[in-house]
């Protein structure tokens, strides 16, 4: 079984601040992990992953994550927001071959 | 360009209706799904299909019907549907099993009246 929390359904920051939202999952056996990002009238689009190998991820637009196997964790960070991040973020899971489970999204919104 | 593309991207169909949703990937991959995202509702998955075959359906009333009939191409067949299935509906493509994450498409936002 798989499953995914996102903590915090919507996280607002001013330009610049840090951007962290919150990912923790569940798996029997050694997950794949995923956060996409996803901007209004779009569909999702990979921000990065993490499959084997160096648990801190980086991906596009400066953001980056941690897999963190003892806190069963893979936060999202970005150092100095922008107004462009703005979008509902996405972590998803992949335990089971082929199938990818999400969590519920988190909703940023980045204030000027 | 995600290299997926779906069409139409707006669709408004009444409830005795039938209309096709269509899903093209120009990537190579062999593995095809369909999503539906409503509103205040997580992503629910709906089908799989991996090199052209169906290998998931989960539990989804059979007002919807999929067809792959290539790796390409991906339908999803709509008739007789109900107001709640107004959703944005998603494709998304993957090689092999996923691991290295799936390409969406931009969606059809489908409203049903």
């Amino acid at each position: 079984a798989q499953s995914v929390t996102q903590l915090g359904s919507h996280v607002s920051v001013s330009e610049g601040a840090l951007v962290l939202l919150r990912c923790n999952y569940s798996s029997s056996v050694p997950p794949y992990l995923f956060w996409y990002v996803q901007y209004p009238n779009q569909g999702l689009q990979l921000l990065l992953k993490y499959t084997t190998g160096a648990t801190l991820v980086k991906g596009i637009n400066g953001f980056e994550a941690e897999f963190k196997k003892s806190e069963t964790s893979f936060h999202l960070t970005k150092p100095s927001a922008h107004m462009s991040d703005a979008a509902e973020y996405f972590c998803a899971v992949m335990a089971n071959a082929g199938k990818s489970t999400f969590g519920d999204g988190t909703t940023l919104t980045v204030k000027p | 360009e995600t290299g997926v593309t779906q069409t139409p991207r707006h669709l408004v169909m009444g409830m005795t209706n039938k209309k096709s949703l269509k899903c093209e990937q120009h990537l190579g991959h062999n593995a095809m799904y369909w999503y539906k995202q409503s509103a205040k509702k997580p992503l629910e998955l709906m089908f799989v299909y991996s090199l052209e075959e169906r290998v998931e359906n989960n539990s989804v009333p059979s007002r919807f019907s999929p067809e792959c009939p290539n790796s390409s191409h991906l339908f999803l067949h709509l008739h007789t549907l109900q107001p709640e299935d107004s959703a944005l509906y998603l494709c998304a493509s993957s090689q092999g099993q996923g691991e290295l994450g799936y390409t969406f498409g931009s969606g059809t936002r489908l409203t049903v009246v």
